[in-house]
């Protein structure tokens, strides 16, 4: 299995800002993912992090609104830009090992 | 493409009594199955898992799953639930040759009563 940590746990940012949230692995995954979570509901897919080269993004999300970075298999950043009370949600990162992914504990953002 | 119904979003239930968590999905290829937990204000942790071979998987809390092909379900049961089970439990699913990708279903709230 894979232990998943995220940084910050939790944040309460203003209108039109910007955060940027941190995935650490701790050891290798071929795969990486970013979900969201919005409040009381189930997890969507945001995109999968790919080492080296642009994020995969799922339908309604775009790369300039949610910017990913993956420079090594062990680390990943989601940033959140411009961000509205829309984007309120918690943010799960993932990573695959073994046919299974397994997730971090979650960001969870309040816009104000 | 797949699907994941979980047919009940709240099951109440008493301390110590049975519990059946259902979860149906629609898939035109061969899958893998997991149910993970999400304990309240926390990440989802991975329950069980059925990937092959024995249809019936077992957690080390007490949770089991069944794989049932011709009905397309891997429903969650426990045979005496405890406070602390208290949770929403995501049951997903992932196509095989279709890539890595998760399809979660919308969630079943467990409260667990004294």
């Amino acid at each position: 299995s894979a232990v998943i940590s995220q940084k910050p746990s939790r944040d309460i940012c203003q209108r039109g800002t910007s955060l940027t949230i941190q995935c650490q692995v701790d050891s290798q995954v071929t795969m990486m993912f970013w979900y969201r979570q919005q409040p009381g509901q189930s997890l969507t897919l945001i995109a999968t992090a790919n080492q080296g080269s642009e994020a995969t993004y799922e339908s309604g999300f775009v790369i300039d609104k949610f910017p990913i970075s993956r420079p090594n298999l062990t680390f990943s950043t989601l940033t959140v830009s411009n961000m509205s009370p829309e984007d309120s949600s918690i943010y799960l990162c993932s990573g695959e090992g073994g046919d299974t992914q397994y997730f971090g504990p979650g960001t969870r953002l309040t816009v104000l | 493409a797949q699907s994941v119904t979980q047919l009940d979003s709240q099951v109440p239930v008493f301390e110590e009594a049975p519990v059946e968590l259902r979860c149906n999905y629609s898939s035109s290829v061969s899958v893998y199955l997991f149910w993970y937990v999400q304990y309240p204000n926390q990440g989802l942790q991975l329950l069980l898992k059925y990937l092959s071979g024995s249809t019936l998987v077992e957690s080390i809390n007490g949770f089991e799953a069944e794989f049932n092909k011709s009905q397309t379900s891997f429903h969650l049961r426990k045979p005496s639930v405890h406070i602390s089970d208290t949770a929403e439990y995501f049951c997903a699913v992932r196509g095989l040759n279709a890539g890595n990708m998760l399809t979660f279903g919308g969630g079943t709230r467990l409260m667990v009563k004294p």
